[in-house]
């Protein structure tokens, strides 16, 4: 499978525990992008990569969450003092971006977080 | 603040009738819009794009209609399945980051 992949597909915490998901985009896609969504919505912006470099983070990004791409390849999303609030679907997209603007963005199947 | 929308949260078709799924966008610098449809418990697929330089583009039994004046798109389905049951969102990509309205849900009835 030459998609998106993101690990683990489920994941049940405890409130307060540290939580990690990662993301491996298509090999030759440069942008990658993390989205939350939860029932009944849309996927909500949370930040964006240009290789390793993080170039835009939503509001939405508080500061228990943190995401790297170290080599430009795959990412992590980290959660630290999980809350119930943070229950929902992440999503990792990639796309290949390149000088004449803007590609499409391909999805991964997502990691459903369930904080008890 | 600008935003996405779509018209209608549900849209119920019988199997083989076509399908139009609305949006109204409002961020008149958007230069690129995607639809995309989610099935339950899976992320969402791309289904078709077009770029604000073009007001019509066609796929298999898809067709996305742009239309910059009133800022609307819509998405044609022809011969709608039950797998085509799902929830759809448009989606425009100002700055690289693609922005999700809320969604239709499409409901095909055999």
């Amino acid at each position: 499978d030459t998609g998106v992949s993101q690990d683990p597909r489920h994941k049940i915490t405890k409130r307060g525990q540290n939580v990690t998901f990662r993301c491996d985009p298509i090999s030759e896609h440069n942008r990658l992008y993390w989205y939350r969504q939860t029932l009944g919505q849309g996927p909500e912006f949370l930040t964006y990569f240009q290789n390793e470099a993080q170039l835009e983070k939503s509001r939405l990004l508080s500061d228990r969450f943190s995401a790297e791409r170290p080599k430009g390849s795959f990412s992590t999303l980290e959660i630290q003092r999980t809350e119930q609030g943070d229950s929902a679907m992440y999503l990792c997209a990639s796309s290949l971006g390149t000088g004449e603007g803007n590609t499409e963005a391909f999805f991964g199947q997502g990691t459903r977080l369930t904080v008890v | 603040g600008e935003s996405v929308g779509l018209h209608l949260p549900t849209l119920s078709v019988q199997e083989g009738d076509n399908s139009i799924i609305n949006c109204a966008y409002s961020n008149s610098a958007s230069d690129y819009f995607i639809w995309y449809k989610q099935e339950s418990g899976k992320g969402p697929q791309f289904i078709i794009d077009i770029r604000s330089n073009m007001d019509k583009r066609q796929g298999q039994r898809v067709t996305v209609l742009l239309n910059k004046t009133v800022k609307h798109l819509s998405l044609q389905i022809a011969a709608t399945q039950p797998g085509d049951s799902a929830v759809y969102f448009c989606a425009e990509n100002p700055l690289y980051i693609p922005t999700f309205g809320r969604g239709t849900s499409l409901i095909v009835h055999p």
